[in-house]
């Protein structure tokens, strides 16, 4: 069974640019999920998805920050303009219905600087 | 509220010991807590979950140990191996949307 896939891998813009990063979900999972691991922390829900909609996106920074999850699947975050505080590796996550499993597999995540 | 590390704990065990990973979570309302294991430039990888309901499960060279009356967890691995060198997370699992909120990580180095 293949993983949760994400790219790029790695990133560095400069602050006030704009980044987007890519998730694709193990095939069947309906929750997506999008951490922040800050270097030495663990990480930090941002949102989370069921199908296309969004269940809880209290720790999004919406000003800066945006997630969408087009036809269920791929989820794309976006962050613009990026602060030097962004850097962090953004990880994406899936698993089954919420309720129903526990257990979420993470990508390798997107290694973020922002310069 | 939620655990923010700014420094991480480490535990340096010799090949072969066993090694303990202890974790104080927050809220008592938790559902479900999990142990996750983070090597260097990869995500989280699940390793063993117990509910609130337990106080101990065991999987394969794996022991996690949950201390209701005190808000703590621990997990122990049996002949600790240069492979389980890695960040460890506990994880406390919330309500209906399964939230995960991560606790301050351990490093864990085994020496050969």
């Amino acid at each position: 069974e293949a993983g949760v896939a994400q790219s790029p891998r790695y990133k560095i813009i400069e602050k006030r640019q704009s980044v987007a990063f890519w998730c694709n979900p193990i095939s069947g999972h309906a929750t997506l999920y999008w951490y922040q691991q800050i270097l030495g922390q663990g990480p930090k829900l941002l949102i989370q998805f069921q199908n296309n909609g969004v269940v809880d996106d209290s720790q999004l920074p919406k000003d800066r920050f945006s997630a969408e999850r087009l036809k269920g699947v791929d989820s794309t975050l976006k962050i613009q303009p990026a602060k030097l505080e962004d850097s962090a590796v953004y990880l994406c996550a899936s698993s089954l219905v919420g309720h129903l499993s526990y257990e979420q597999y993470f990508g390798p995540g997107t290694r973020l600087t922002v310069t | 509220g939620e655990s923010v590390g700014l420094h991480l704990p480490t535990l340096s065990v010799q090949e072969g010991d066993n090694s303990i990973i202890n974790c104080a979570y927050s809220n008592s309302a938790s559902d479900y807590f999990i142990w996750y294991k983070q090597e260097s430039g990869k995500g989280p990888q699940f390793i063993i979950d117990i509910r609130s309901n337990m106080d101990k499960r065991q999987g394969q060279r794996v022991t996690v140990l949950l201390n209701k009356t005190v808000k703590h967890l621990s997990l122990q691995i049996a002949a600790t191996q240069p492979g389980d060198s890695a960040v460890y997370f506990c994880a406390e699992s919330r309500g209906a949307t399964n939230k995960l909120i991560f606790g301050t990580g351990t490093l864990l180095a085994v020496q050969p």
